[in-house]
């Protein structure tokens, strides 16, 4: 597609459901990243993944998150039993590979992500 | 951390002046970048300096970096209502061209019409 696709834009559920969020990234882009930004502050990085490498998983905040990304393209974040404090937007991001045209990032709109 | 630190917090202006937010940062670097973000969404990347670069023009966008103070400006000319925003920078991995990018907590420009 032209950009990056995120859905749902909105999500709303209870503490202790899991819930998936998607990314599908722009076509050629071989990195993909996943941050979250709660109100107010900076972006927390969660995951990266390159190509075929295995993802840097080093920013997820614990055992309940994971991510995956299928065929090399679109990738999902998984947050199992859900918490307050799990409450932010999700942000993903897609970019060439380190090395092949430095042009940033382009991210997806972000999934708001509200707990209660 | 390498982590870069906008500087300052919040700016208010009035429409047609210019705008300057700092930036930040610990490690050395390969490129730092500059983005916006509106209404708490999607950033957008406005532009990229190479460490070898000083200076960058994108429009009315002007980017400076000096790699000896670990710092980087961004310069806003003749604003508009439009550039309220918040603009972070970022900086990839100490030795990595992109890969994990470090953001600050961000600049929130406001331009009064």
């Amino acid at each position: 597609g032209a950009g990056v696709s995120q859905s749902p834009s909105n999500k709303v559920t209870e503490k202790g459901k899991d819930v998936e969020l998607r990314c599908d990234p722009i076509s050629g882009h071989t990195a993909l990243y996943w941050y979250r930004q709660s109100l107010g502050q900076g972006l927390e990085f969660l995951i990266y993944f390159q190509g075929n490498s295995a993802p840097d998983k080093s920013g997820l905040p614990s055992d309940r998150f994971s991510a995956e990304r299928t065929g090399g393209s679109v990738s999902t974040l998984t947050i199992q039993r859900t918490q307050q404090e799990d409450s932010a937007v999700y942000l993903c991001a897609s970019s060439f590979a380190p090395g092949q045209g430095v042009n940033g990032y382009t991210f997806g709109s972000g999934t708001r992500l509200t707990v209660v | 951390s390498q982590q870069g630190e906008e500087d300052p917090q919040a700016l208010s202006i009035q429409e047609g002046e210019n705008a300057t937010m700092n930036c930040s940062y610990k490690t050395s670097i390969n490129n730092l970048q500059w983005y916006r973000q509106n209404s708490g969404r999607g950033l957008v990347h406005l532009i990229l300096i190479r460490s070898n670069e000083r200076e960058k023009h994108s429009g009315r966008l002007r980017v400076t970096l000096d790699t000896s103070k670990k710092s980087s400006s961004l310069l806003i000319t003749a604003s508009r209502a439009a550039d309220t925003a918040s603009y972070f920078c970022a900086t990839p991995d100490r030795g990595s061209t992109l890969g994990r990018l470090y953001f600050g907590r961000g600049t929130q420009l406001t331009v009064w019409p």
